[in-house]
């Protein structure tokens, strides 16, 4: 069975700019959680999608946002860019998102902001 | 508030040995799920072991076992017969509001564990 996929893998864009990220998760997997991972603040938790709902939501601005489609794919966005933006983003997914469910994460995508 | 602590930012050990990697937890919540991921330089994070607050026994997964002692808040790893390949950074995580519908996961810093031959 196919891994967690993402999209692109690497990303270099300019302050102000917008990016989509994208996030194929396990063959029948419908949660999709995003995290970011930065050397200052380690790993935080962003926003997470179950049947194209999202679930719960992390301590970050309105720039960043996210949307599950009916397949289970996800997309997050950031809009208006920022430096500080820099960081591995990472996709994960899980069967249903609770209980004993083990998540899975992609290969990240590694954003860079000039 | 959930809370995981690795107190250890670096760990070194001689392939074939064994390493243990600390972790701490802090929870209210009588129902959790810790796990072990490990991640190479590469980025990706890939899952090792899970252990359940209500699970009788310790988890062993391979080389991978976690030393659970409840009492005391802790879920070590215990990774025998180290190899090169192990080198990598580790991260202790635990699913927030485990009784809930929600797949939050709350990260440890991580160790880096280096095994040299």
């Amino acid at each position: 069975k196919a891994g967690v996929t993402q999209t692109p893998r690497y990303l270099i864009k300019t302050r102000g700019q917008q990016v989509t990220l994208s996030c194929s998760p396990i063959s029948g997997h419908r949660s999709v959680s995003w995290y970011q991972q930065t050397p200052g603040q380690g790993l935080q938790f962003l926003f997470e999608y179950f049947s194209e709902t999202q679930r719960n939501k992390g301590n970050f601005p309105g720039r960043f946002s996210g949307r599950q489609f009916s397949n289970s794919r996800s997309e997050m966005n950031v809009s208006t860019l920022e430096l500080g933006d820099s960081a591995l983003y990472l996709c994960a997914s899980s069967l249903v998102g609770s209980g004993t469910d083990t998540q899975y994460f992609g290969p990240g995508t590694r954003l860079t902001v000039l | 508030a959930q809370k995981i602590t690795q107190t250890q930012p670096g760990m070194f050990v001689q392939e074939k040995e064994a390493v243990t990697l600390d972790c701490t937890y802090d929870t209210s919540d009588p129902s959790y799920g810790l796990f072990w991921y490990k991640q190479p330089s590469s980025g990706e994070m890939i899952f090792l072991i899970y252990q359940g607050s209500y699970d009788q026994q310790n988890a062993t997964e391979g080389r991978y076992s976690l030393n659970f002692q409840k009492a005391r808040k802790s879920a070590n790893l215990v990774i025998s017969a180290s190899q090169l390949g192990d080198s990598a950074m580790y991260f202790c995580a635990m699913r927030e509001a485990y009784s809930y519908n929600t797949d939050k996961l709350i990260f440890g810093t991580g160790t880096r564990l280096q095994v040299f031959p």
